[in-house]
């Protein structure tokens, strides 16, 4: 199937700073991926849809200016979780497509 | 927008039995059906999916069933093994046909225990 790397795979950082993790399609190209945020026990919750060379279309709730998308090439999608607060720790899956949605390995974000 | 409903929440089985989830989805719309095996903090794995214009599909000891009718599809996992134990999630999708994506939405899914 086809590859999504995901970086980092986890991640510590203090509140109030920001964080960026990377989407990369490496085998094809992705005009569209999607991230996602998963709590304990939880299901995936999709928050935003990151769109190559325009803006991300965010989901009901989730705060554009909180969750910066950038989608400047077909195989690199970014999210950068802004002045991080321990709310916002949990994981984070980016998922893009060829045929079929496959899922990065996500990223395990802990705010202290 | 889609709402998708999955059952059970969680599921336990002895070995070599047969292990059923069902899900339901509201928009006659979705045309894509795919089920997600995820492993405590890992990435959600594609096992089998089914498009609108086919019943069932199988898959050796996985199968999947679509009912476009009641708008609900299943998963077959039979002769379970303990390697199978893990989250399982269904989704559902409407193709759009100008970006080429599929936007899912999830299930709540089901934790599989399979005891020895």
């Amino acid at each position: 199937g086809a590859v999504v790397s995901q970086h980092p795979s986890w991640v510590i950082c203090k509140s109030g700073t920001s964080v960026k993790i990377e989407c990369r399609s490496l085998d094809f190209q992705a005009t569209t991926m999607f991230w996602y945020r998963q709590f304990p026990k939880q299901s995936l919750m999709l928050m935003a849809t990151s769109n190559e060379g325009s803006k991300a279309t965010y989901e009901q709730g989730v705060e554009k200016d909180k969750f910066l998308i950038n989608h400047a090439s077909l195989t690199l999608s970014t999210l950068t979780v802004t002045s991080a607060h321990p709310e916002d720790s949990s994981f984070y899956i980016c998922s893009a497509r060829s045929r079929r949605a496959f899922f990065g390995q996500g990223t395990r974000l802990t705010v202290v | 927008g889609e709402n998708v409903e999955q059952h059970p929440s969680t599921l336990s089985v002895q070995e070599g039995d047969s292990a059923v989830i069902k899900c339901t989805y509201s928009d006659s719309a979705s045309n894509y059906f795919p089920w997600y095996k995820q492993e405590l903090g890992k990435r959600p794995q594609l096992i089998i999916d089914i498009r609108s214009n086919v019943g069932e599909k199988k898959d050796q000891r996985i199968a999947v069933t679509l009912n476009k009718t009641a708008k609900h599809f299943s998963l077959h996992i039979t002769e379970t093994q303990p390697e199978d134990s893990a989250v399982y999630f269904c989704a559902a999708s409407i193709r759009d046909s100008g970006a080429g994506s599929y936007q899912l939405t999830f299930g709540k899914g089901t934790k599989l225990s399979v005891i020895p």
